[in-house]
């Protein structure tokens, strides 16, 4: 078990809509990164918040966006949602940027 | 997105073969990290490797990164069923992650 805690573990939703994912990082832990993963491929990085803020954003449309808490847990929120966003959105915590990452289970996103 | 190539993209071994995983970048790192995704999973750190030319060994796997910190890789001797999964290399300072080589062992 890495500590890193994502939720739902599964969901189902309709093209359009709008959804939010969920992540606790481990403990100690002040930067969360998100990636999409889709079948058969690597992770894709989406953005990366460190205290709270954005420290860094890859190739995603701005309909992907993001949130740390202070307790340092993260959402991922992604908007008029479209059937590629269908793929496993995985969370990672470390310590720094450049540390040993720990992922979380990830919640596989269908779209419909 | 940008990824980095991996390769091979695919590896089946006989249980017992030796298999190697190679990862490149055109720019020099600063350091190159080591994941594996078991088949359902999430990525597991592996190791992290930071100086040119090192060389480091976890039981019968050994990760190297070449001298001009541009390339790496990641070999197990004698492989086992316990090690099918993907194998990725990740650029931590470009956030990053190879294409990933998916391992098969048959018993």
């Amino acid at each position: 078990e890495t500590g890193v805690t994502q939720s739902p573990t599964h969901l189902i939703k309709t093209r359009g809509q709008q959804v939010t994912l969920r992540c606790s990082s481990q403990s100690g832990h002040n930067t969360v990164s998100w990636y999409q993963q889709a079948l058969g491929q690597g992770p894709q990085f989406i953005f990366q918040y460190y205290r709270e803020e954005e420290n860094g954003r890859g190739n995603f449309p701005p309909r992907f966006s993001g949130l740390q808490f202070p307790n340092y847990s993260s959402e991922l929120n992604v908007n008029a949602l479209e059937l590629d966003d269908s793929a496993l959105y995985l969370c990672a915590s470390s310590s720094t940027e450049n540390t040993e990452a720990f992922f979380g289970q990830g919640t596989r996103l269908t779209v419909v | 997105g940008q990824q980095v190539m991996q390769i091979p993209q695919y590896q089946h071994v006989q249980e017992g073969e030796d298999f190697t995983t190679y990862c490149n970048s055109s720019t020099t790192l600063s350091n190159i990290q080591w994941y594996k995704q078991r088949p359902g999973g999430h990525p597991v750190f592996l190791i992290q490797l930071v100086k040119s030319g090192e060389v480091k060994k976890q039981k019968r796997l050994t990760f190297q990164f070449g001298e001009a910190k541009k390339n790496s890789s990641l070999h197990i001797t004698a492989t086992q069923t316990t090690d099918v999964g993907t194998y990725f290399c990740y650029f931590a300072d470009k956030l990053i992650f190879g294409t990933g080589t998916r391992l098969q062992v048959f018993p």
